[in-house]
């Protein structure tokens, strides 16, 4: 089975602080990805990685950076957290053929005060 | 343009009913449907997946969903409800373009089981 650990399930950080949310998946996989659900909104694309080093942007990518430096692991970058991004961040990973489902983390529940 | 709908972001049905999650896409190529499943607090899980073969597709828990090209629908269904299905669903479609993998989800619809 595909395992994907994201570091924390809650965090609670201050306005202005640099945040890092980490991911890790054990399945060699090639893609991975960084959403943020919010009610009513679905989820929304924030970053994609297709390879080590490699980013794209998604729909929504403004006040966050991401970092791939392994594969296995790839972290997304709040520069200075506002309280607009409390919300609960989810993060997954899918192979290379199409056909492929992506693989989801627990999420973490991001808390901006 | 390529998306998907979920018609209803809020679904109630009584236990031991039926339950029908609608889901359709609009795409000029063949698609890859999903349906997952979200419990409060965590991730998604995969339901269950469409890919080539049968169009009537079985999942975990008793789901299952037909692919029917003819109405660009992929609709999930499950016989008879059960209090643990009250969960959050989400349908998504990937496609294969010339710009790479394009993976699309519905905005979910949330299911309420009636006791």
């Amino acid at each position: 089975d595909v395992k994907v650990t994201q570091s924390s399930r809650y965090l609670v950080k201050r306005t202005g602080e640099k945040v890092f949310l980490e991911c890790v998946q054990d399945m060699d996989h090639e893609n991975m990805f960084w959403y943020r659900q919010d009610p009513g909104l679905g989820l929304r694309l924030i970053y994609f990685s297709y390879d080590v080093k490699m980013k794209e942007k998604g729909d929504i990518p403004e006040g966050y950076s991401v970092s791939r430096e392994k594969k296995e692991r790839f972290s997304l970058i709040l520069e200075s957290a506002s309280t607009n991004q409390t919300s609960m961040y989810l993060c997954a990973t899918k192979g290379d053929l199409t056909n492929q489902p992506q693989h989801f983390g627990d999420g973490t529940r991001l808390s901006i005060l | 343009a390529q998306s998907v709908t979920q018609l209803g972001s809020h679904v109630s049905v009584s236990e031991g009913a039926l339950v029908l999650l609608r889901c359709n896409y609009s795409s000029s190529v063949p698609p890859y449907l999903f349906w997952y499943v979200q419990y409060p607090n965590q991730g998604l899980q995969l339901l269950l997946k469409y890919t080539t073969g049968a169009t009537l597709v079985k999942g975990i828990n008793g789901f299952e969903a037909e692919f029917k090209k003819s109405e660009t629908s992929f609709h999930l269904t499950k016989p008879s409800a059960h209090m643990s299905d009250a969960a959050e669903y989400f349908c998504a479609v990937t496609l294969f373009s010339n710009t790479g993998n394009q993976f699309y989800f519905g905005t979910g619809t949330s299911l309420t089981v009636i006791p």
